[in-house]
């Protein structure tokens, strides 16, 4: 059975705060890494989908890092905002299983102005 | 704008009632797929399409069909709903290289009463 493990489960930060994630997942079998921001009452959306061990992808105040190795990835918040309140999913796509992806739990930020 | 439409946003429904939650989506993307998601849980994959007259069951077992005679519709249906079916299901989308990621529709939160 794959697991995909986030940490925290909720986090509660103040405007203006860094704050990071992380996920943790199998290092075998890895083809990517998926990251997506699920906000209430809308469509979960992809933040970044990587694949190469070291890699770093950044979106405006969001950043995330890759360890295929070792299994884990962390996703960075600069300076949050109350709209970076969301659930932020991460999800494990194995090699050759045609895009099927194994989602975890989801970290739920909240940021108060 | 949502490229993928998941129809209908909320839904109770009686047990033993048929019911087919509608998914489509103006991409052309050729992956299609169904994930469930109960409170306080992962997603998880019931079904996937890689293509018109292509579907398969996912990991997590599931009493509800789907079909695929349309590249852009892909409907679940449920034939007798059970309290148990009560959840929230999300369609989703990708290419077929995956590169992006995949795109959700807003999904569809059943009660079954």
């Amino acid at each position: 059975i794959l697991n995909v493990e986030q940490s925290p489960q909720s986090l509660h930060v103040q405007e203006g705060d860094s704050t990071n994630f992380t996920c943790s997942f199998p290092s075998s079998n890895f083809y990517a890494l998926h990251w997506y921001r699920w906000e209430t009452a809308k469509s979960p959306e992809a933040l970044f989908v990587m694949t190469l061990n070291g890699d770093e992808k950044k979106k405006g105040r969001i950043s995330a890092t890759l360890n295929t190795k070792e299994g884990y990835s962390y996703l960075y918040i600069k300076g949050s905002q109350p709209e970076d309140s969301a659930t932020y999913l991460c999800a494990f796509e194995p090699y050759n299983q045609g895009g099927k992806l194994i989602f975890g739990q989801g970290t739920e930020l909240s940021v108060k102005p | 704008e949502a490229d993928i439409y998941q129809t209908p946003r909320y839904l109770v429904i009686g047990t033993g009632k048929k019911i087919t939650l509608e998914c489509s989506q103006t991409m052309g993307h050729d992956k299609m797929y169904w994930y469930q998601q109960d409170p306080g849980m992962e997603l998880h994959l019931i079904h996937y399409s890689y293509g018109v007259n292509s579907t398969e069951k996912g990991d997590l077992s599931s009493e509800s069909t789907v079909s695929r005679i349309r590249t852009e519709h892909f409907p679940l249906t449920l034939e007798s709903a059970r309290p148990s079916h009560t959840s929230q299901y999300l369609c989703a989308s990708s290419e077929s290289s995956g590169y992006y990621g995949y795109t959700f529709g807003s999904g569809t939160r059943l009660t079954v009463v």
